[in-house]
């Protein structure tokens, strides 16, 4: 089963907004809105920032933001930060395979 | 404190056979979603398994049949028993607790444990 598809990078100066699409299928984001976005640093563990296309863990700042179409889903950071430089993942319920993941977006702040 | 930690990593030769062990502090293993993800060197996450609060599992086609989890309520702790091992299963393991609020989502993690398949 294929992994969600995600840009390999994008960038973006502090205070700009960026969003990173997470393409998939009827069978994933398409029929469910469980989709979920991952905020990982190099070496250490992921951390939830969005969960059910939209909402956010408690303590995630708001400048963190989900949203679905079709079979797109998309995680909007705005007023970029330089902490905010990091590798993000998103993932969906599957009919197929039950989890499923994007290949990563790395984020860099210029 | 709401923590999960893992170990039983290291280094294994091909055909061999690991067993994990994630062990749950804040919260009852068997009261939430609990999954296992991993991590190939350089590469991006990857789904390995679920077990439901009932017990019920489920698991990436990469591993079914070669892969079980399994529970120790009294330990609170959840197990990866890895058996038949390749080299493709080189990666770090992570442990991860279901949101309760939200699907198909996980808020708790570990810090990971370290899987060579090397001969």
């Amino acid at each position: 089963h294929s992994a969600l598809t995600q840009p390999a990078s994008v960038s973006g100066s502090p205070g700009q907004s960026i969003t990173i699409s997470c393409t998939g299928t009827r069978s994933d984001i398409g029929d469910y809105t469980y989709v979920s976005w991952y905020q990982q640093y190099p070496g250490k563990a992921p951390k939830l920032m969005i969960f059910d296309v939209t909402n956010r863990p408690s303590g995630v700042s708001d400048r963190f933001s989900g949203s679905k179409s079709g079979n797109t889903a998309s995680l909007t950071i705005s007023g970029l930060q330089a902490e905010d430089e990091a590798d993000y993942y998103c993932s969906s319920h599957s009919r197929e395979s039950t989890l499923l993941f994007g290949g990563g977006t790395k984020l860099t702040v210029l | 404190d709401v923590q999960l930690v893992e170990t039983g990593g290291g280094l294994v030769q091909p055909g061999g056979s690991l067993r994990l062990s994630c062990t749950a502090s804040g919260f009852a293993v068997n009261s939430d979603y609990m999954t296992w993800v991993r991590q190939a060197p350089g590469k991006g996450l990857a789904w390995v398994s679920i077990m439901a609060i009932g017990g019920t599992t489920f698991f990436s086609d990469s591993v079914k049949g070669r892969f079980t989890v399994s529970r120790d309520i009294s330990k609170n702790t959840f197990f990866l028993q890895m058996n038949n091992l390749r080299t493709e299963d080189t990666a770090v393991y992570f442990c991860a607790r279901g949101i309760s609020s939200g699907h198909a989502a996980y808020d708790v993690w570990g810090l990971g444990t370290a899987v060579t398949v090397s001969s």
